[in-house]
């Protein structure tokens, strides 16, 4: 257990709909990170939180936004739901903002499923 | 451009055997370099990292990986492979300053037939 926890594990709703994808980072953590694991893209960084402060973008489309909360929780709202945004979407924290030595705790993701 | 590539797609191999996956990567400047390994159903976990120093570096479950600098490779391997290794192994490269987005490979899946 990496001590980062994601929920729901699974999300199936249909095209054009919105979701809101929960992750509460380990213990002390200040960074969150979001990636979307899909067949075709592979792993790809989609955007960076550091103590509720959007910190970097990745691949992050603009139907797709992030925040982080003051208990350091973050959320990932997906919205306008396309087939091709089915795929698994990973969170992961890390005590630092950056910089060498930072290491990365991933959750067990949530499988989105757009019908 | 930023990238990371990994030779091999799959791997099947039986208990015992030995193995390496390469790794190469395309980035600017200092890295940190990763190994992450995803069992079926599971999140990924960290198998071993190299941020500085000697680069041999020695992680869990009797992995080690060699940072090559001047080739820009940083290979995984283990002597003799487990059936409990049947995994994805995701080779992922970040700077040492700035905001470290993790650039992850494609993966490689192994299969370790008893």
């Amino acid at each position: 257990d990496s001590g980062v926890t994601q929920t729901p594990k699974h999300l199936i709703t249909a095209t054009g709909q919105r979701v809101t994808l929960r992750c509460s980072p380990r213990s002390g953590d200040l960074s969150v990170y979001w990636y979307q694991q899909s067949l075709d893209q592979g792993l790809q960084f989609l955007i960076q939180y550091y103590n509720g402060e959007e910190r970097a973008k990745g691949n992050i489309l603009e139907r797709f936004s992030a925040q982080q909360f003051p208990d350091l929780h973050s959320e990932l709202n997906l919205s306008s739901l396309e087939l091709g945004d089915s795929a698994l979407y990973f969170c992961a924290s890390s005590g630092l903002a950056g910089g060498a030595k930072n290491i990365q705790y991933f959750g067990a993701g949530t499988r989105l499923s757009v019908l | 451009a930023q990238s990371v590539s990994q030779h091999n797609h799959h791997v099947i191999l039986s208990e015992a055997a030995s193995l390496e996956l390469g790794c190469n990567y395309s980035y600017g400047g200092t890295v940190n370099l990763f190994w992450y390994v995803q069992y079926p159903g599971q999140h990924l976990q960290l198998l071993l990292k190299y941020f500085s120093g000697d680069p041999l570096v020695k992680g869990i479950k009797g992995f080690e990986a060699e940072f090559i600098k001047s080739k820009f490779s940083f290979n995984l391997r283990k002597p003799s492979v487990q059936w409990s290794d049947t995994a994805e192994y995701f080779c992922a490269v970040t700077g040492t300053s700035g905001y470290n987005k993790l650039i992850f490979g494609a993966g490689t899946r192994l299969a370790v037939h008893p």
